[in-house]
């Protein structure tokens, strides 16, 4: 089946840095979605990606849907202590199992004050 | 505004016991999902309902069967609960074809003994 790889798997960072991170797949996907999860929470969205090259940003995120439509990136600007948690991505096409999400593994965002 | 309500937060079972994890949605949405989500494999789909009456498997359907009782209710059930299906389980929902993506539950957090 299709799959994801998303990297890093974790980062333990300090107040103030830039985080980023990417998904990149081995298929090409129409749609890409960022999510959150907060410890004991479902995801949340964060940023959606509809097209390809197209950037987005979400106060102090900004995501990428790569050219080649196989790769997402997230940043995260001037990172603060409540950006803890697990960042998702997850892509779509509309084939197949009518345009389900596949997620990736996860990148757990540490935030040292 | 309740979104994706999942019941119960959290479960024992014991080897072989069966029950039922509740989740309804209050958001009019059509489709509606069952991922678990186990440490470092990311969210994994288990059984959706893209609208009401039917019912398809994910990537992960052994072991579990669902029921989309009404477009508010979509229910998980495990008959013969195992060790392997100890994982956090959650639901969401989603207006298909329109550009809204899934809201998640909080979690049924699932431990078998």
């Amino acid at each position: 089946g299709q799959q994801l790889n998303q990297s890093p798997q974790s980062m333990f960072i300090q107040e103030g840095e830039d985080v980023s991170m990417n998904c990149t797949s081995s298929s090409i996907f129409n749609t890409w979605l960022w999510y959150k999860q907060d410890p004991g929470e479902g995801p949340v969205l964060l940023i959606a990606l509809y097209k390809a090259g197209e950037l987005t940003s979400n106060g102090r995120l900004t995501a990428q849907f790569g050219i080649t439509r196989k790769d997402s990136f997230l940043n995260i600007s001037a990172s603060i202590p409540s950006d803890v948690g697990i960042y998702f991505c997850a892509g779509r096409n509309y084939g197949g199992s009518q345009g389900n999400l596949i997620f990736g593994k996860g990148t757990k965002l540490s935030v040292k004050p | 505004n309740a979104g994706v309500t999942q019941t119960p937060k959290f479960q024992v079972l014991k080897t072989g016991q069966s029950m039922t994890l509740q989740c309804a949605q209050d958001m009019n949405h059509n489709s509606m999902y069952w991922y678990r989500q186990d440490p470092g494999m990311g969210l994994r789909l288990i059984y959706y309902s893209a609208s009401e009456g039917t019912t398809d498997k994910g990537e992960v359907p052994n072991g579990y069967n669902v029921s989309r009782l009404n477009k508010r209710e979509f229910s998980l059930r495990l008959e013969s609960a195992a060790p392997s299906q100890t994982s956090v389980y959650f639901c969401a929902s989603r207006e298909t074809g329109g550009l809204t993506e899934a809201f998640f539950g909080q979690g049924t957090r699932l431990t078998v003994v």
